[in-house]
């Protein structure tokens, strides 16, 4: 199947830093991505999603200046959590469509986020 | 927007015994997963299946979309069955969006 590949696994950073997450399609194009966030014990929330070439859209309640999406390429979508801290520790993951606008949905690995 | 139960929430089966994990949605959909997390949170897609039934060896899913649910079979549980089941639809309104469903922690046990 399609690969995503998402970088770091793991981060701890100290309250205030900003962190950078990268969500790479190895093996196809994807014009679309999308980024959720996981609670502990949780299901996954869609937080925004990542649109090549244009701006991201978020959905409700998540915070656009606090969580900044960057889709510069058809492999690459970045996502930074800026100014963080210990509330926004959490499991970001990354997934994209294979198709070009729908299909079976992949995901990364994710990124285990720890604010101290 | 869609809403996603799943149910059971929690689930403990005895090693080498068969479950029925249920995934119900609220409005028509394009697409529906079903995705297994291990323990290290890692997402394993098990199933692409807006329609219909498929197997994968011990697994199999079937849905039935103009009902608005899907099911997963589990036979001959294994411990490395263990984990969280989601299924996740994507609705039929032209946004795209994924919506993922609470989620069925399973443990089985030997």
């Amino acid at each position: 199947g399609a690969v995503v590949s998402q970088h770091p696994s793991w981060v701890i950073c100290k309250s205030g830093t900003s962190v950078k997450i990268e969500c790479r399609s190895l093996d196809f194009q994807a014009t679309t991505m999308f980024w959720y966030r996981q609670f502990p014990k949780q299901s996954l929330m869609l937080m925004a999603t990542s649109n090549e070439g244009s701006k991201a859209t978020y959905e409700q309640g998540v915070e656009k200046d606090k969580f900044l999406i960057n889709h510069a390429s058809l492999t690459l979508s970045t996502l930074t959590v800026t100014s963080a801290h210990p509330e926004d520790s959490s499991f970001y993951i990354c997934s994209a469509w294979t198709g070009v606008n729908t299909g079976e949905l992949f995901f990364g690995e994710g990124s285990r986020l720890t604010v101290l | 927007g869609i809403q996603v139960e799943q149910s059971p929430p929690d689930l403990i089966l005895q090693e080498g015994a068969n479950s029925t994990l249920r995934c119900n949605f609220s409005d028509s959909v394009n697409n529906l997963q079903w995705f297994h997390q291990n323990p290290w949170g890692q997402l394993i897609n098990l199933f692409y299946i807006p329609s219909g039934t498929k197997q994968n060896g011990r697994l199999s899913a079937t849905t039935v979309a103009t009902e608005r649910y899907s099911l997963l079979y589990i036979s001959s549980s294994q411990t490395t069955d263990s984990g969280v089941y989601f299924c996740a639809v994507e609705g039929s309104g032209g946004y795209q969006k994924v919506t993922f469903g609470t989620g069925t922690k399973l443990q089985v046990i030997p």
